[in-house]
């Protein structure tokens, strides 16, 4: 195995409400996560990486007092999109990679923000 | 920095063969991987490939040169359920991943 699991897998929210994801690695432990966003019809942007017990590293572009993200555990990495808008709706992807260099895919969460 | 290229679109028939070309330009290269995706999935692991040369599995086979800063993924024998896109993606220095756009495979019976 190396299964990674988001929650909640859609989620619709109105415009200024904040929007917390999970993503676990569910059989094993993951020093480090990643999470993307892909809109529609366009390739997957990596947003920020997450290392346990320290802050994420946020990709150019990316406002990290909106998207905060936290990875407490081992398994576990969260991403808070805060003050949401309508153009926050997006699929958002996590990863969390084990020993080498392969990174194992969440099934996303669907973001619609009305 | 990152630069990966592949086409946006292929066609091909049910039974034939099919190579999806990429070309990077990547610091700190560290491997590239391939792909598949369904719409409105998450990507599923397809190859990783760090070394020159090609390496097979299954139906799908992934080839890479470092020097030319060029991959490709052969998918044989293709079957309907091959229509996805695929995508090219390199790991940096810091091993996070740079995607590609994309290519969206159809398979036409």
């Amino acid at each position: 195995g190396a299964v990674v699991s988001q929650h909640p897998s859609r989620v619709i929210c109105k415009s200024g409400t904040s929007v917390k994801i999970e993503c676990r690695s569910l059989d094993f432990q993951a020093t480090t996560m990643f999470w993307y966003r892909q809109f529609p019809k366009q390739s997957l942007m990596l947003m920020a990486t997450s290392n346990e017990g320290s802050k994420a590293t946020y990709e150019q572009g990316v406002e990290k007092d909106k998207f905060l993200i936290n990875h407490a555990s081992l398994t576990l990495s969260t991403l808070t999109v805060t003050s949401a808008h309508p153009e926050d709706s997006s699929f958002y992807i996590c990863s969390a990679r084990r020993q080498g260099d392969e990174q194992y895919f969440g099934p996303g969460t669907r973001l619609t923000v009305t | 920095g990152q630069n990966i290229d592949q086409p946006t679109e292929m066609t091909a028939t049910e039974g034939a063969i099919v190579q999806i070309n990429c070309t990077y330009q990547t610091s700190g290269f560290n491997g590239l991987f391939w792909y598949q995706q369904h719409a409105g999935e998450a990507p599923t692991f397809l190859s990783y490939n760090v070394l020159d040369g090609l390496e097979e599995k299954g139906r799908f086979s992934s080839f890479l040169s470092r020097s030319k800063g060029y991959s490709y993924l052969l998918l044989k024998e293709l079957q309907m359920k091959d229509s996805a896109s695929y995508l090219c993606a390199s790991s940096g220095s810091a091993r996070q991943l740079t995607f590609g756009s994309g290519t969206q495979l159809t398979v036409l019976p």
